[in-house]
């Protein structure tokens, strides 16, 4: 089935280590985001892509570094996780940035831990 | 700037009862709307849109008009079913990515 692919879905880390997320969409999509959700702060936009080869930063990017080096995958680092970090991870994508046909098609989410 | 503020939950009713989840949002021009809905495990998924004043979405016996004058784009159901119990995200489009609110979570009981 087509749609946006997020792996892993669960994840423990300890504090200092690295981590990469990845996110995976088979819809031609040119946009491609990922955003952390926390209670009671909602989505929040860490970087974003509008094509291959680009990124941008969101909302909150600090902490995190993206890859776009093939339109289908987005990659999502963390070099040095910290506790903070601890929050479930979604990637979306869209074909046009804010696609008002079809709306963003979400991941299923990667939920981190870190101690 | 640009943000989309709901109304606090979580929201509790029981089933059949009518829903209002308040949206406003603040931004240049004139941005299109969204309601997204996240089940529980699940990501976010589109539920409804408008993409001008007056404009009504509809999607799943829900609703929401764009009305231009309040800044405001409620979401409403005439009579919530237990399966209904998820977050409810609103949004609004602009310059960048879409800006969500803090999403409410709404539980139906029987």
């Amino acid at each position: 089935n087509a749609g946006v692919t997020q792996t892993p879905k669960f994840r423990v880390l300890k504090t200092g280590q690295s981590m990469t997320l990845l996110c995976a969409q088979d819809m031609n999509h040119e946009y491609m985001y990922w955003y952390r959700q926390d209670p009671g702060m909602g989505l929040r936009l860490i970087h974003y892509s509008v094509g291959e080869g680009t990124t941008a930063k969101g909302e909150v990017p600090d902490g995190y570094n993206v890859s776009r080096l093939k339109k289908q995958n987005f990659l999502l680092g963390l070099e040095s996780a910290a506790p903070s970090q601890t929050s479930v991870y979604f990637c979306a994508s869209s074909l046009t940035g804010t696609d008002e046909l079809y709306g963003y098609t979400f991941g299923s989410g990667t939920r981190l831990t870190v101690v | 700037g640009n943000s989309v503020t709901q109304m606090e939950g979580p929201v509790t009713l029981s089933e059949e009862a009518f829903l209002t989840i308040n949206c406003t949002y603040t931004a240049t021009g004139y941005p299109s709307l969204f309601w997204y809905v996240q089940y529980p495990g699940e990501g976010l998924q589109l539920l409804l849109k408008a993409t001008k004043a007056d404009d009504k979405g509809s999607n799943k016996g829900f609703e929401a008009t764009y009305r231009k004058e309040t800044t405001s784009f409620h979401l409403e159901k005439g009579s919530v079913q237990v399966s209904d119990s998820a977050v409810y995200f609103c949004a609004r489009s602009g310059n960048t990515p879409l800006v969500f609110g803090k999403g409410t979570r709404l539980s139906v009981i029987a």
